[in-house]
């Protein structure tokens, strides 16, 4: 099983500010990684996959890096919107794997 | 516009079973790879079954589930199913249906989620 650990848990951020979440796996997965984002009582929304497309509808202001084992998630310029839960998820193997989650926070 | 609509949730003691059910609409079922994904209270996502719903060869379970759960489909329904038996405490969560991109892809579209509760 691919463990992913993402870091930081908690990022403490203003709006404006810029948020860096990162995802590292257990072996490679290529570039079979994505990003989704939760909200309090709603269902994961799709943000980034294979590890540098944005989904439908995602704004510009969130990019995706990184290959192998190395993953990153930018939001340039926080809005009030972004702050949420973001997790990280492989499909290259089975099982599909989720990161722990990393919350983005109104500092 | 994709909806995906879980129902079958609800509180069930440890041992007993339940079905729970999505009903799909928007795309082609019939020729899509289906998952169920679940999230017990105040924790993370935790990936459960998927299946290919034009070949019923193509089964995935996490070992968390295996033997205990099964995944299903009704094609002339649109509607995908999560038979599961044998509950335990630890099944406890909210269940998601969600539909996953062309050729094996991500996860792109998700249920509202339907909540299920293992407990005496």
């Amino acid at each position: 099983e691919i463990v992913l650990t993402q870091s930081p848990a908690t990022l403490s951020l203003s709006p404006g500010e810029r948020a860096i979440l990162s995802c590292k796996t257990s072996q490679s997965v290529s570039s079979l990684l994505a990003w989704y984002q939760q909200k309090p009582g709603q269902a994961p929304r799709l943000v980034i996959y294979d590890a540098s497309n944005r989904a439908t509808g995602i704004p510009a202001r969130f990019s995706g890096s990184g290959s192998g084992t190395d993953f990153t998630l930018t939001i340039s310029s926080l809005e009030p919107e972004d702050f949420a839960v973001y997790y990280c998820l492989q499909r290259i193997s089975w099982p599909l794997t989720f990161g722990g989650g990393a919350r983005v926070e109104f500092k | 516009e994709v909806q995906l609509l879980e129902s079958g949730g609800g509180l069930v003691q440890p041992g007993g079973s339940l079905r729970l059910s999505c009903a799909a609409s928007g795309f082609t079922f019939s020729s899509s790879v289906m998952s169920w994904v679940r999230q017990a209270p105040g924790k993370g996502l935790e990936w459960v079954s998927t299946m290919d719903t034009t070949r019923g060869d193509k089964i995935f379970y996490a070992d968390s589930v295996k033997g205990r759960f099964t995944i299903s489909s009704d094609t002339s329904k649109n509607t995908l199913y999560l038979q599961m038996n044998g509950l335990r405490a630890e099944d406890t969560a909210t269940y998601y249906c969600v539909k996953r991109m062309a050729n094996w892809g991500f996860f792109d579209y998700w249920g509202q989620g339907t909540l299920v509760t293992v407990s005496s």
